[in-house]
């Protein structure tokens, strides 16, 4: 166990459903992400949260909405998805950003399907 | 934009062989972090690197930064079952921030006993 968890594990979704994917850190972490890894791709960065203020959105389509209330949880909305959006879903946190990355703590990521 | 490329994509080897993943980047790096990934699990930290000409070492595991910072390599020594995963590698930019690494596609260790 990281102190990162994840749920659901396993997300299946019609193309017009609406869904959210929840994360939780229980390290005092400050920063959280959101990661999307397929099959064919490398890890791709989605969006980023430092103190709860969004610092990077790596132009993700807007069928996915990232929420992070505090510092501990952070949440990803989903709506209208395609079948190209399935792809295992990965949260992680870290200390703070700062110029030498603190290592990042992975969440066991939501394995998401698109129908 | 910033590039991290991973070789090989797949490497086949039989228990107790040595393998080697390399990682290039197009831009200089800050630092760069290895992961390993079991089959059906998540990314889990191996180790940082961040001077330049770094070496350091876990058990069977080497892991280098090159001199320009610039490519990274993982070498692991006498394989065992346990080392099957994919191993990344993942690069932040030199004087970019910190918002987020850049990751390679990984290499598939597929061992054979």
């Amino acid at each position: 166990e990281t102190g990162v968890t994840q749920t659901p594990r396993h997300l299946v979704m019609g193309m017009t459903n609406k869904k959210s994917l929840k994360c939780e850190q229980h390290l005092g972490h400050n920063a959280m992400y959101w990661y999307k890894q397929s099959a064919k791709k490398p890890l791709e960065l989605m969006f980023v949260y430092n103190f709860k203020e969004q610092t990077e959105n790596n132009s993700v389509p807007s069928r996915f909405s990232p929420e992070c209330p505090n510092s501990s949880h952070l949440f990803l909305h989903l709506h209208t998805l395609q079948p190209e959006d399935s792809a295992l879903y990965l949260c992680a946190s870290s200390r703070g950003l700062a110029e030498i990355t603190d290592t990042q703590y992975f969440g066991p990521g939501t394995r998401l399907t698109v129908l | 934009g910033q590039q991290v490329m991973q070789i090989p994509q797949y490497q086949h080897v039989q228990e107790g062989e040595d393998f080697t993943t390399y990682c290039n980047s197009s831009t200089t790096l800050s630092n760069i972090q290895w992961y390993k990934q079991r089959p059906g699990g998540h990314p889990v930290f191996l180790i940082q690197l961040v001077k330049s000409g770094e070496v350091k070492k876990q058990k069977r595991l080497t892991f280098q930064f090159g001199e320009a910072k610039k490519n990274s390599s993982l070498h692991i020594t006498a394989t065992q079952t346990t080392d099957v995963g994919t191993y990344f590698c993942a690069g932040l930019l030199a004087g970019g921030g910190a918002d987020g690494l850049t990751f390679g596609k990984g290499t598939h260790l597929i061992i054979q006993p």
